[in-house]
């Protein structure tokens, strides 16, 4: 069985910027949910997609998106980036109605 | 809305238990976890409980639940050099899909 999968491991980008992170969830699992982890903070939540509509939002702007796959695979597209985005980006995938999310190792983003 | 905090550092010797605590706030019915985070990786879920439980053990690690004041542990008997990461406390509410974590506790293990 496949793990959470992502990609790319990390990215370097100039402020203003647009960048797009994806996400492979695991085998099975129709639920993905993508997290903003700074550096010495805990994973802020930015929205989940429940076969390809999202069906929750933290309190992020809009110019974070995101897209689930029939596949279930997902994208996080962040645009105009700013400084205060650099972070940890974390996708996470659980199964129909589990309690449990399985995470990914994360895309490290920089921003410059 | 919910917070959750914890302890920032916590340091043991190896062979010894290890206490990491973690506080919430959501009265409701709720799910609260503990994740483990090694540096550079994602988080491994270790495990969850219900706030209708008290405790839940499986292998070396216990979880106990004081529901009254909000308080929530995580024992890891027998601590290992291994056992050195960040550890995450987590609550989602029963009815939302949105889990609050807390800022993490670095457990170090020294020989």
């Amino acid at each position: 069985e496949t793990g959470v999968t992502q990609s790319p491991t990390h990215l370097i980008k100039t402020r203003g910027q647009q960048v797009t992170l994806r996400c492979s969830s695991q085998s099975g699992h129709n639920t993905v949910s993508w997290y903003q982890q700074a550096l010495g903070q805990g994973p802020q939540f930015i929205f989940q997609y429940y076969r390809e509509e999202e069906n929750g939002r933290g309190n992020f702007p809009p110019r974070f998106s995101g897209l689930q796959f029939p596949n279930y695979s997902s994208e996080l597209n962040v645009n105009a980036l700013e400084l205060d985005d650099s972070a940890l980006y974390l996708c996470a995938s659980s199964p129909e109605g589990g309690r449990e999310q399985y995470f990914g190792p994360g895309t490290r983003l920089t921003v410059l | 809305g919910e917070d959750v905090e914890q302890s920032l550092f916590l340091s043991v010797r190896e062979g010894d238990s290890s206490v990491i605590n973690c506080t919430y706030t959501d009265s409701s019915s709720t799910y609260l976890y503990w994740y483990k985070q090694e540096p550079g990786a994602g988080l491994q879920l270790l495990t969850y409980i219900f706030s209708n439980m008290d405790m839940k053990q499986d292998q070396r690690l216990t979880v106990l639940l004081n529901k009254k004041d909000k308080h929530l542990s995580l024992r890891i008997a027998d601590t290992q050099t291994g056992d050195s990461a960040i550890y995450f406390c987590a609550e989602r509410p029963g009815g939302s899909y949105i889990p609050t974590f807390g800022r993490g506790t670095s457990l170090i293990v020294h020989p």
